[in-house]
């Protein structure tokens, strides 16, 4: 049973454009959602989070979108750099981020220069 | 500080052998998790620690796995009896927990670990 989904294994961008990168989530208990970001051979590396209470939240070129109603998120990425190419990750979790994160398949971005 | 950090790096080991791995978390941190992956999928949940008491396990989490937090610092995981689909990456994390604003798990850079 996946609780945390990302249908778009893949996603290509041109440089300087938009890049959104999107989640859905089944359990109703998630109320704290993060994204991270993962390199070859690296681990996931914390790019931005959202709490329940909120419906957006923004961190220089990185927005989070929450769309409780739906159980849908959504990462915003403006403008794409070539350095943003990477594998995105979508996680979920309870008890306001005390608990263990679920996470989705990941989202392949490749920016194009 | 450093961030998380795990060693070793990579682990080669024949079906049958037992393997440790360490993790060190951020120093500050109270929580400390372990996640697995594999290729094409997401990390997944094995276990976690508040402080030295492990307060949660996976069913992935057989009899052969065990982890260790003994002093709330450093925590261990090992493998015992190792299977070819034991292969994966291991990952560490560690958070603040608690009420603080930031919950945000900060993850090492893994053990690949290769059973043959």
């Amino acid at each position: 049973d996946q609780q945390v989904k990302q249908n778009s294994p893949s996603l290509s961008v041109q440089e300087g454009r938009i890049s959104i990168l999107n989640c859905d989530y089944t359990n109703s208990m998630f109320d704290y959602f993060l994204w991270y970001k993962k390199y070859p051979a690296e681990g996931p590396t914390f790019l931005i989070s959202i709490s329940s209470i909120k419906d957006k939240n923004e961190d220089g070129r990185f927005t989070v979108f929450l769309n409780k109603s739906a159980k849908h998120l959504s990462l915003h990425i403006v403008p794409s750099q070539p350095g943003d190419s990477a594998v995105y990750f979508c996680a979920a979790t309870s008890n306001f981020g005390n608990e263990k994160l679920t996470f989705g398949t990941g989202t392949r971005l490749t920016i194009i220069p | 500080d450093t961030g998380v950090s795990q060693d070793p790096r990579h682990k080669i080991t024949k079906r049958g052998q037992n393997v440790t791995f360490r993790c060190d978390p951020i120093s500050e941190h109270n929580r400390l998790y372990w996640y697995r992956q594999t290729l094409g999928q997401g990390p997944e949940f094995l276990t976690y620690f508040q402080n030295e008491a492990q307060l949660e396990k996976s069913r992935l989490l057989s009899d052969r796995f065990s982890a260790e937090r003994p002093k709330g610092s450093f925590s261990t995981l090992e493998i015992q009896r190792t299977e070819q689909g034991d292969s994966a990456m291991y990952l560490c994390a560690s958070s603040q927990g608690g009420s603080a604003p930031s919950y945000e798990q900060y993850f090492g850079p893994g053990t690949r670990l290769t059973v043959t």
